[in-house]
């Protein structure tokens, strides 16, 4: 079975130009979550949602950062405007969770993004 | 609240010698615990988790980990390093409120292995 399937894997981007993170969840999972990890701040919780619907989104950033999840299967984290300060590598990870209680979590390969 | 404290943030053994990686926890309530490695420029991969079943749990790879709740400890360990071990761990915890699916990360050990 596939596992978490993340795109692009590396990207590099101008300050000021839209980025566009996509993820792919495990076949019969229901929650999903994005990650941010960089050598300043370790890894973070940005939102996570559960059966499509945002959970907690209270790690995102600022408004500059958007997640959706059109169907039950994918998601995309969406940063317009990019600054450098957004440069990380990005992780999306799925969960079988959605019962309310804590399930192991399965981590995509993650996006690499760099901001000029 | 939850939380978890990794003891060190660098370890370094020989290869072929034990390994111990120490991780302690405070929750409110009975915790899910996981660990989980990351190899440069890769993703975290689950090496084992504990779920409130058996207090010794092993995992992938020879790892194995000894949850205490006397001593609100979750340490990894493996009786022989192995050069592919060189990686950062994180130790996890989750479940301590309800409806949350929220996990808590540590910092993180790097383990270096000594040829």
């Amino acid at each position: 079975d596939a596992g978490v399937i993340q795109s692009p894997r590396h990207e590099v981007t101008e300050m000021g130009q839209e980025v566009t993170l996509r993820c792919k969840l495990i076949s019969g999972h229901n929650s999903l979550f994005w990650y941010r990890q960089t050598m300043m701040r370790g890894l973070e919780l940005l939102i996570y949602f559960n059966n499509n619907v945002p959970i907690d989104d209270s790690g995102m950033p600022e408004d500059r950062f958007s997640a959706k999840m059109p169907n039950a299967s994918f998601s995309t984290l969406k940063i317009q405007p990019s600054e450098p300060r957004d440069s990380a590598v990005y992780f999306c990870a799925s969960s079988p969770g959605g019962r309310g209680i804590s399930y192991e979590q399965y981590f995509g390969p993650g996006t690499r993004l760099t901001v000029t | 609240a939850q939380s978890v404290t990794q003891l060190d943030s660098h370890v370094s053994v020989s290869e072929g010698t034990p390994v111990l990686l120490r991780c302690n926890y405070s929750s409110s309530y009975s915790p899910s615990l996981f660990w989980y490695v990351q190899h440069p420029n890769k993703g975290l991969q689950l090496l084992l988790k504990y779920t409130s079943a058996a207090t010794l749990v092993k995992g992938i790879n020879g790892f194995e980990a000894e949850f205490k709740k006397s001593e609100t400890s979750f340490h990894l360990t493996k009786p022989s390093a192995h050069m592919s071990d060189a990686a950062e761990y994180f130790c996890v915890v989750g479940g301590a409120v309800f409806g949350n699916e929220k996990l808590t990360f540590g910092t993180g050990t790097r383990l270096t292995i000594i040829p």
